[in-house]
């Protein structure tokens, strides 16, 4: 079955430090990766999305992420944090072939001035 | 567009009550989905249409919930008895085709006394 592991609830970093969100994954196959941020009374709004070719990809706001195949991972990464984005972000998987999207239980990012 | 519209914002409500949520995808968008997302479990996919059938409702809890889509402008999500471990944060979100990403409304914020 799918799921999708975020292994840190909380992280706080000041403002201007470099900034990696962890993110793993279980899939059989080839997986569709997302990242989405949440600001707080919002809904969720897609920051990147890997679905195959560059294993690096871009994404809105300065983010990047790296899929690796060989760990399994999606980590998220911003290489200079701003304040605006505290939030809370989650990693999600989908198959090929299918809308269900399972995402993760989230990272809270706090940021201090 | 005014993107996927939810309604209502806040629903308080007292145990055994009906609760009706309701969302209004983006015109022409083909698949809509229903989340739920609590503190302890994060995001959880309940349902999804695409093209206003069910495709995959395991994510429902139980009997007491159920989702309909009767045209591709409208859905519910009735809880009938609720109770107060039905107290989460609602979201619905359409997508326009497979593998395309969600769009997400803001949720609606349940509250079963």
């Amino acid at each position: 079955a799918q799921s999708v592991t975020q292994p840190d609830i909380h992280i706080t970093v000041s403002e201007g430090a470099s900034l990696e969100l962890r993110c793993n994954y279980s899939y059989g196959a080839t997986p569709y990766l997302f990242w989405y941020v949440q600001s707080p009374g919002q809904g969720l709004q897609l920051l990147l999305k890997y679905f195959s070719g560059d294993t690096l990809v871009q994404g809105i706001k300065g983010f990047e992420a790296e899929f690796k195949r060989s760990q399994s991972s999606f980590n998220l990464r911003k290489p200079s944090v701003h304040w605006s984005d505290a939030a809370e972000y989650f990693c999600a998987v989908a198959g090929w072939g299918t809308d269900k999207l399972i995402f993760g239980t989230g990272t809270r990012l706090q940021v201090f001035p | 567009d005014a993107g996927v519209i939810q309604s209502p914002r806040h629903e308080v409500t007292e145990m055994g009550q009906e609760v009706t949520l309701r969302c209004k995808p983006i015109s022409g968008h083909n698949s809509l989905f229903w989340y739920r997302q609590t503190m302890m479990r994060g995001l959880e996919l309940l349902i999804y249409f695409n093209n206003n059938v069910p495709i995959d409702d395991s994510g429902m809890p139980e009997d007491r919930f159920s989702a309909k889509m009767p045209n591709a402008s409208f859905s519910t999500l009735k809880i009938q008895p609720s109770e107060p471990r039905d107290s989460a944060v609602y979201f619905c979100a359409s997508s326009p085709r497979q593998d395309e990403k969600l769009f997400f409304g803001s949720g609606t914020q349940l509250s079963v006394l």
